[in-house]
């Protein structure tokens, strides 16, 4: 089966960094995504990762170790418009996605 | 530039009645998906489509049925729905590829509330 870990909800302050990490155990691996989610809205793309090391895109940076089967999403420079909720997402066998419960992300002024 | 599209928005079912969602996407992707959100529980697959005329299931497909029509479009199915069944619903699609990221494209969203 699949399971996934991350932190139920994490706060920061604007321009603050953080990191929301992941573990997680598959029977199948192929990468890491990870997905943000404003309430009411859809999940969307932020990064992946299928090596090892570190991913930068913009703010956003993200990071897999695959022999710790652990992965993070580091935010930069927050911003109000950052709160939301971030998931984790592993792509397994046969290109299915499993998603962690998400991480929501309170960000104070 | 569509990506994705879900229909309907809002649904309220009687348990026991059934109902079909619709997903399209103009994307090309082969591989389509059905997700179900619940508080607190993240997004749960209940089936997966990798190509026309294929379908799996994944990890909550009790209570469903789908169909792969096209490439395009993918519905789902409840037949006889149940209070359980009330969720957000999302349909995604993905191109997979070998190597690079494999992005999934989410639509908005199918609010179903069955009492």
């Amino acid at each position: 089966g699949q399971s996934l870990e991350q932190p139920s909800e994490v706060t920061a302050v604007e321009g603050a960094i953080v990191q929301i990490n992941c573990t997680y155990q598959t029977s199948g691996f192929y990468g890491l995504s990870w997905y943000q989610q404003h309430d009411g809205g859809a999940p969307t793309f932020l990064s992946y990762n299928a090596l090892d090391g570190l991913e930068e895109t913009g703010r956003f940076s993200s990071f897999l170790s695959r022999s710790d089967s652990y992965g993070y999403l580091l935010l930069q420079e927050l911003q109000m418009k950052d709160s939301a909720s971030y998931f984790c997402a592993v792509r397994s066998n046969f290109n299915k996605f499993y998603f962690g419960s998400g991480t929501k992300l309170n960000v104070k002024p | 530039n569509a990506g994705v599209t879900q229909t309907p928005k809002f649904q309220v079912l009687k348990t026991g009645q059934s109902m079909t969602l619709q997903c399209a996407q103009d994307m090309n992707h082969n591989s389509m998906y059905w997700y179900r959100q619940d508080p607190g529980m993240g997004l749960r697959l209940i089936y997966y489509s990798a190509s026309e005329g294929t379908t799996d299931k994944g990890e909550v497909p009790n209570g469903y049925n789908v169909s792969r029509l096209n490439k395009r479009e993918f519905s789902l199915r409840l037949e006889s729905a149940a209070p359980s069944q009330t969720s957000v619903y999302f349909c995604a699609s993905s191109e997979a590829r070998e190597a690079g990221a494999n992005v999934l494209t989410f639509g908005a969203g199918s609010r179903l509330t069955v009492l």
